[in-house]
């Protein structure tokens, strides 16, 4: 199973843009990036996934390398909302299991 | 639509006890999987089911087990508590295994054995 790298923690400030980096060197030709976030133990909820182009939606932005080692989450206008920690998971194929790295726990501050 | 919703949100367990938790999907979704999540271990996955079937299993004793029903609501039991098991469980459900889809999550039962 492919694992993923984060930086364990990450600052950023209300208004500006969030980039949160992953590795992931060990990921398969058809295995999909999907990020995650959790807010105070709540449920983790889905951000956005994606397999080998950027792919946008209305939460954030996914950039993935075209060696597709690493892919890095954009949030263009953070908000005190955002602050949570994130998690970089690569899909397991053919099953719907995630495997959950440390993540990044991102703080936004005013 | 409503969301995943897991039930109870809370349990207190005695130690040598059993517990069975509820997870029902999202209206139409057909595969349920199931997360433990402890401060030591982060989340950890458990095990997963479409049509019924168990179709993957985690690295977690026997005393985990769970099934899922026809109407693609699933439960988890855990037999003999521990106090390590002590965690939020977590269910996500997916409209079909494995087609890389959006897998959304519960809120969660958080279990405390004590």
């Amino acid at each position: 199973d492919a694992k993923t790298t984060q930086p364990p923690s990450m600052d950023c400030a209300e208004g500006r843009a969030a980039n949160l980096p992953c590795n992931h060197s060990t990921i398969s030709g058809n295995e999909y990036v999907y990020w995650y976030r959790q807010i105070h133990s709540q449920g983790p909820q889905y951000i956005i996934h994606g397999l080998k182009n950027n792919e946008t939606n209305e939460m954030a932005s996914l950039i993935i390398t075209e060696d597709r080692k690493s892919s890095t989450l954009i949030l263009p206008h953070a908000t005190l909302r955002d602050t949570a920690v994130y998690y970089c998971i690569v899909r397991v194929v053919g099953t719907d299991k995630l495997i959950f790295g440390t993540g990044t726990r991102l703080q936004v501050f005013p | 639509k409503a969301g995943v919703t897991q039930t109870p949100r809370y349990l207190i367990k005695t130690r040598g006890q059993q517990v069975t938790l509820s997870c029902s999907p999202i209206s139409g979704h057909r595969s349920v999987s199931w997360y433990q999540q402890t401060p030591g271990q982060g989340l950890q996955f458990l095990f997963e089911y479409f049509s019924e079937t168990q179709r993957n299993k985690g690295n977690f004793p026997g005393r985990f087990s769970g099934r899922q029903f026809s109407n693609s609501r699933s439960e988890m039991n855990v037999s003999t508590l521990e106090l390590g098991d002590s965690a939020l469980y977590l269910c996500a459900s997916s409209f079909q295994i494995g087609r890389n889809t959006e897998a959304f999550f519960g809120q969660g039962t958080r279990l405390t054995v004590v």
